[in-house]
């Protein structure tokens, strides 16, 4: 069973360019988080979906951030003009829909965003 | 809003030491208690999960945490370290009902041959 895919898992951008980050859940999962992490700081919460909608984006910026999660295809993470303060690992982590077993996330790979 | 500290940044322990490091988090109802490992290179793996019951959990490689309520706790301890557990560990708090997982800001742990 294929865990969490991210990719790319190293994306170099440069300041104003857009960033685009995949990320595809485990097999039967269908809820989705997005976290950043800066340096030497932990994991920041940005986002929770599931199929089309957008639960929770209480940790997204306001501006130049979105995500989506199609009905068919991988989560999204779009970052429009980005800037070099976004340079940071982007973590995505599913769970399933299942009561209590959604309560454990699985993390994947991350993709480590560098805006020169 | 949940909160979850970690006191300690970094930690250098020689292999067979024993090892715990401390979690606090600040939430009044319910939580979800985690913590997750992150090995040089690697994601984010899960060591070990406390929902409800035994306070005392095991998780994999040797690894164990308690939960303390009264405390607001959830120290990770493991009797004898390897040189393999050098890491960071990360605790992570979920408030009852919510799907949004709050994180420390890890632990360096470093082991010694």
């Amino acid at each position: 069973n294929a865990g969490v895919m991210q990719n790319p898992r190293h994306l170099v951008r440069r300041r104003g360019q857009e960033a685009r980050l995949r990320c595809s859940p485990m097999k039967g999962h269908s809820h989705v988080y997005w976290y950043r992490q800066l340096p030497e700081e932990g994991l920041k919460f940005m986002v929770y979906l599931q199929k089309e909608n957008i639960i929770d984006e209480s940790g997204m910026p306001k501006e130049r951030f979105s995500a989506e999660f199609p009905k068919e295809g991988p989560s999204i993470l779009r970052i429009q003009q980005v800037v070099r303060g976004d340079s940071a690992a982007y973590f995505c982590a599913s769970s399933p829909a299942i009561a209590g077993a959604a309560d454990t996330q699985y993390f994947g790979p991350g993709t480590r965003l560098t805006v020169l | 809003a949940q909160s979850v500290s970690q006191h300690n940044h970094h930690v250098i322990l020689s292999e067979a030491a024993s090892l715990e490091l401390g979690c606090n988090y600040s939430y009044g109802g319910t939580v979800n208690l985690f913590w997750y490992v992150q090995y040089p290179g690697q994601h984010l793996q899960l060591l070990l999960k406390y929902f409800s019951g035994d306070p005392l959990v095991k998780g994999i490689k040797g690894f164990e945490a308690e939960f303390i309520k009264s405390k607001f706790s959830f120290n990770l301890r493991k009797p004898s370290v390897q040189w393999s557990d050098t890491a960071e560990y990360f605790c992570a708090v979920k408030a009852g009902g919510y799907q949004k997982v709050t994180f420390g800001t890890g632990t360096k742990l470093q082991v010694i041959p």
